[in-house]
């Protein structure tokens, strides 16, 4: 049972343009939400959160936006750069529970 | 700080053999996790200890066992190694439970 799913293995942008990396989840009782990125050969990094009482959250050129009636995350990147390549894992966890993770999305960034 | 380590970065086992994978953390967090990760399949929770003295199966527990050796250490076993255990072995760390955790650089392994 799949309770997190990034339905996009991979995406392509072009350096400048908006990157778009979306994640859905089944579990009405998730709270909070992050996303990590892994570069290749490393470990993942957290790179941004939003808990459930919030709709958006920013940080430089990262936004995510929760939307609960659609059990729906994404995070916006603007402008994406080629050092943004690298997979990013959306995970999400009800109160008091642990991280579930997502397959992840290779994001590519063309110069 | 080092924050999370691991070694080693790469093995290669025999399909029989056995091996421990072995993770510290110097952030002083009472939680610790032992994650794989396959393509496709993304990062699945083998085992957790959520403080010291503890432990518990997560996702994928078989075929594996853990030790927390001490607040700082958190050890993967691999009993009798099998070709489905080829995979990215990462150890993790947070305060508590349920925060955001803190990754180490992996370890490699390939089981033939």
């Amino acid at each position: 049972d799949q309770q997190v799913k990034q339905n996009s293995p991979s995406l392509s942008v072009q350096e400048g343009r908006i990157s778009i990396l979306n994640c859905d989840y089944t579990n009405s009782m998730f709270d909070y939400f992050l996303w990590y990125k892994k570069y290749p050969a490393e470990g993942p990094t957290f790179l941004i959160s939003i808990s459930s009482i919030k709709d958006k959250n920013e940080d430089g050129r990262f936004t995510v936006f929760l939307n609960k009636s659609a059990k729906h995350l994404s995070l916006h990147i603007v402008p994406s750069q080629p050092g943004d390549s690298a997979v990013y894992f959306c995970s999400t966890r009800a109160s008091g529970s642990r991280l579930t993770f997502g397959e992840g999305t290779q994001l590519t960034v063309n110069p | 700080n080092a924050g999370v380590t691991q070694t080693p970065k790469f093995q290669v086992l025999k399909t029989g053999q056995s091996m421990t994978l072995q993770c510290a953390q110097d952030m002083n967090h009472n939680s610790m996790y032992w994650y794989r990760q396959d393509p496709g399949m993304g990062l699945r929770l083998i085992y957790y200890s959520a403080s010291e003295g503890t432990t518990d199966k997560g996702e994928v527990p078989n075929g594996y066992n853990v030790s927390r050796l001490n607040k700082r250490e958190f050890s993967l076993r691999l009993e009798s190694a099998a070709p489905s255990q080829t995979s990215v072995y990462f150890c993790a760390s947070s305060v508590i439970s349920a925060n955001e955790q803190f990754f180490g650089p992996g370890t490699r392994l390939t089981v033939l």
